[in-house]
């Protein structure tokens, strides 16, 4: 099994402002996943992220406003970009594999 | 989009086995039927998958169709803790990205 840690736990931005969320897995990994939560709603993925390559983005989400870093396969960040009230979510990392484990996310308030 | 449907929720006596269904009538051959659970304001959890055969695991069962159009879930002895949101994913394999569908909502009821 695989334990992620992912940071900041929760935050509170004012809007117009960025925040990189960080994810650290225990052990090597090829791929990393990041999803988005809204209030009430099931998950979204924004964007999976290889080691070594550019994150590839599912159709809604783009690189301006939601870039992704992935400098080795132990680690990955995704930051939101000019935060909006709208942007306020718990934003999840997960690993791929046998169980595909989560982080416990991030809560996010704009405001 | 999601491949799979759910009941929006489904309640349940304590003590009782939960039951919860899931069809995924366009499934492929080579997909896999996954569940997982999310408890309020965790990440989702890993339960159990298969391919053609029942599952069985500490958690829970996991009984699949002879055809692989449908699949449930079997909480055999559910308690207070098993509240939570079931989500039924099909998935190639392991590497494979989740689409999440919408889940069932689980009350266990005391």
């Amino acid at each position: 099994s695989a334990v992620i840690s992912q940071k900041p736990s929760r935050d509170i931005c004012q809007r117009g402002t960025s925040l990189t969320i960080q994810c650290q897995v225990d052990s090597q990994v090829t791929m990393m996943f990041w999803y988005r939560q809204q209030p009430g709603q099931s998950l979204t993925l924004i964007a999976t992220a290889n080691q070594g390559s550019e994150a590839t983005y599912e159709s809604g989400f783009v690189i301006d406003k939601f870039p992704i870093s992935r400098p080795n396969l132990t680690f990955s960040t995704l930051t939101v970009s000019n935060m909006s009230p709208e942007d306020s979510s718990i934003y999840l990392c997960s690993v791929a594999g046998p169980s595909t484990f989560f982080g416990q996310g991030t809560r996010l308030t704009v405001v | 989009d999601a491949k799979t449907t759910q009941p929006p929720s489904m309640d349940c006596a304590e003590g009782r086995a939960a039951n919860l269904p899931c069809n995924h009538s366009t499934i492929s051959g080579n997909e896999y039927v996954y569940w997982y659970r999310q408890i309020h304001s965790q990440g989702p959890q890993y339960i159990i998958h298969g391919l053609k055969n029942n599952e069985t695991n500490e958690m829970a069962s996991l009984i699949i169709t002879e055809d692989r159009k449908s699949s449930t879930l079997i909480l055999p002895h559910a308690t207070l803790r098993d509240t939570a949101v079931y989500y039924c994913i099909v998935r190639v394999d392991r590497d494979d990205k989740i689409i999440f569908g919408k889940g069932t909502r689980l009350h266990i009821l005391p």
